[in-house]
């Protein structure tokens, strides 16, 4: 079965400042992974995404997240928060092991708050 | 490209009442997943519909239902509305399992 940590419910981090969000999963096959980000009463929107090939993975609005195999781990970092950037950002994983499009598993999320 | 559609927006039942949720998805999609988000539990996985068949099911219980037409749109149905399943739902429409995109959501009151 796989799993997502997210470490950090919360993370506050001055305007300006370096943005690190932590992610560790598990799983048995080799993962897909995604992090989302989530305004107040909208859906989730897709920041970047790992599948295969290069690990330094860029996304939108300046994101971007590295994929350590050996570390089980999917870290999302921004050099420079913007007052925009506070939101709730989640960590998925899909490894379809059942083949195909087989659903998503979410970490529970960690609430970034940009001081100014 | 039009995205993906949830409606209704916003809810409100009554408990012991029933209720059925609209997705669309994106045109070509044939996948649809469903998610519940609460506070508490976070986002957790329903079920995931597929050319009209369900492949895989979370841990909910027999209450939450839902099916996919052949135009790929899906409904999820909860019977016998509890306080607890008070929650913003989620769908995601995805083309394989690279790619996920999710509606803005239902969001569901039980009074």
């Amino acid at each position: 079965a796989q799993s997502v940590t997210q470490l950090g419910s919360h993370v506050s981090v001055s305007e300006g400042a370096l943005v690190l969000l932590r992610c560790n999963y598990s799983s048995s096959v080799p993962p897909y992974l995604f992090w989302y980000v989530q305004y107040p009463n909208q859906g989730l929107q897709l920041l970047l995404k790992y599948t295969t090939g290069a690990t330094l993975v860029k996304g939108i609005n300046g994101f971007e997240a590295e994929f350590k195999k050996s570390e089980t781990s999917f870290h999302l970092t921004k050099p420079s928060a913007h007052m925009s950037d506070a939101a709730e950002y989640f960590c998925a994983v899909s490894d379809g092991t059942g083949g195909g499009a087989d659903g998503l598993t979410f970490g529970k999320g960690t609430h970034l708050i940009i001081q100014p | 490209k039009a995205g993906v559609t949830q409606t209704p927006r916003y809810l409100i039942k009554t408990r012991g009442q029933q209720v059925t949720l609209s997705c669309s998805p994106i045109s070509g999609h044939r996948s649809v997943s469903w998610y519940q988000q609460t506070p508490g539990q976070g986002l957790q996985f329903l079920f995931e519909y597929f050319s009209e068949t369900q492949r895989n099911k979370g841990n909910f219980p027999g209450r939450f239902s839902g099916r996919q037409f052949s135009n790929s749109r899906s409904e999820m149905n909860v019977s016998t509305l509890e306080l607890g399943d008070s929650a913003l739902y989620l769908c995601a429409s995805s083309a394989s399992r690279a790619g996920y995109t999710f509606g803005s959501g239902t969001r569901l009151t039980v009074v």
